[in-house]
This record gives C-alpha cells, sequence and structure tokens, in this order.
C-alpha cells in the first residue's frame, strides 16, 4: 500500500526556533512537495523537488528550505518560526511518467502552530 | 487570475440530491485533471481521475470540457458521508506541479 509520512502530527514551536518537518515516502516516487493549507487560502506550494538534491521554489518560498539528500525523504525546514506559519503543512509525492503525472498522495498532514 | 477556480460553496444539500461541482483552469496545456476529496483535518485523497471522454465511479461522474477548460464533478443520490471538500487538481501543460483550487465544501443533511 502507498505510503507517505510525516514525522509529527502536531507540533508546538516557539518564535524564532529552527523547525523540520520530515516526510517519508516508500513508493520510489520521483517528485515530492510541500504545500501548506490555511482556510480560505487552500494549498499552496512551498517547495518541490523532482529528483535528489533538486528542489524549486514553489508559490510562497518566503521563510523556508527544503533538503533532499535521499530520494525517499524531503525535509522542510523553517529556519525561524514566525506565528504567521502556523499552518497545516502537506507532504506529498508522485511519480514521473513521461510529460504526464499521476495522482499525487499526501502524507497525514502536521498541524504547526508558532507561539 | 488563479489557475484553478472553484466556487467554495458551501453546498447544503439533502440526503438523496444530486449536487454538482465545476471547476474551470486558465492553462489550456493542461494534460491531467483529478478530483480529491479532503475530510476535516485530514489529507486529500484521491477521488478519481478525469478522463476525456469522462468517466463514472458508482455514484460519481466525471467529465472535462477541453473547449470550455472546466471539469465537473456530479455526485447522485448523495450520503451523509458525502459531506466534505472537493479539490480539483490540474497538472501538465509544461509542469508536473499539481495545482489545486481552493475546494468546494459540500454539506449533506439529513
Amino acid at each position: 500500500d502507498v505510503k507517505v509520512t510525516q514525522s509529527s502530527r502536531y507540533l508546538v514551536k516557539r518564535t524564532g526556533e529552527k523547525v523540520f518537518l520530515e516526510c517519508v515516502q516508500d513508493m520510489d516516487h520521483e517528485n515530492m512537495f510541500w504545500y501548506r493549507q490555511d482556510p480560505g487560502l487552500g494549498l499552496r506550494l512551498i517547495y518541490f523537488s523532482y529528483d535528489v538534491k533538486m528542489k524549486e521554489k514553489g508559490d510562497i518560498p518566503e521563510g523556508y528550505s527544503v533538503s533532499r539528500e535521499k530520494k525517499e525523504r524531503f525535509s522542510l525546514i523553517l529556519e525561524s518560526a514566525s506565528t504567521n506559519q502556523t499552518s497545516m503543512y502537506l507532504c506529498a509525492s508522485s511519480p514521473l511518467t513521461g510529460v504526464l503525472n499521476t495522482e499525487a498522495f499526501f502524507g497525514q498532514g502536521t498541524r504547526l502552530t508558532v507561539v | 487570475r488563479k489557475e484553478v477556480e472553484q466556487d467554495p460553496g458551501p453546498f447544503n444539500v439533502p440526503e438523496g440530491a444530486t449536487v454538482a461541482f465545476n471547476c474551470t483552469y486558465s492553462n489550456s496545456a493542461s494534460q491531467s485533471f483529478f478530483w480529491y476529496r479532503q475530510d476535516c483535518r485530514k489529507e486529500p485523497k484521491l477521488l478519481m481521475s478525469v478522463y476525456s471522454s469522462g468517466n463514472e465511479d458508482g455514484r460519481f461522474t466525471a467529465q472535462l470540457n477541453r473547449a470550455s477548460q472546466y471539469i465537473s464533478l456530479l455526485i447522485r443520490d448523495s450520503k451523509l458521508s458525502d459531506s466534505a471538500t472537493y479539490l480539483c487538481v490540474v497538472n501538465g501543460g509544461g509542469s508536473y506541479i499539481p495545482t489545486f483550487g481552493r475546494g468546494t465544501s459540500l454539506i449533506v443533511h439529513p
């Protein structure tokens, strides 16, 4: 069964802390994504990666960085957490099949609160 | 203009009703289309892909209209358990990044 696992379901961090959100997929997918989801704004893409050590900025990369050292793992880093980064963070992966993409599979989400 | 647009709703319907959602997309080169379902405080999950010829899965029917650049989802005989947010997703057109609509909320009441 397809699986994307995020390291934490709920996190509470203090302003200014460095925060690591981990995501692991077991499907050998090339593409991995980090989104944040906020009420009324839908899913917004933060960063994505289409291969190991490759990363591209999404729509809202400010205040975030990512790391993909291994194919199965894609980490999202909040360099200095701020209260406006309180959100639901969703990791997703998908295979790359030619020029078309198949469905994306999501992790269960991490609800981050920055106080 | 947002790339993928949906009416946020909520659509409030009684059990047994038929309800339809539309979603418009701006990139005419888009190639793959999906409907996802998201329950409250859960991750999105694929409901169904949308094929050019239209496709049906039980009470759910998805249609694609490339000329007008929209996809639709029809739910027949609504159940209480259909209450959720339905997300329209578009891929392709030079990008392999899934682009999400903001979702349409459906509430099915007794």
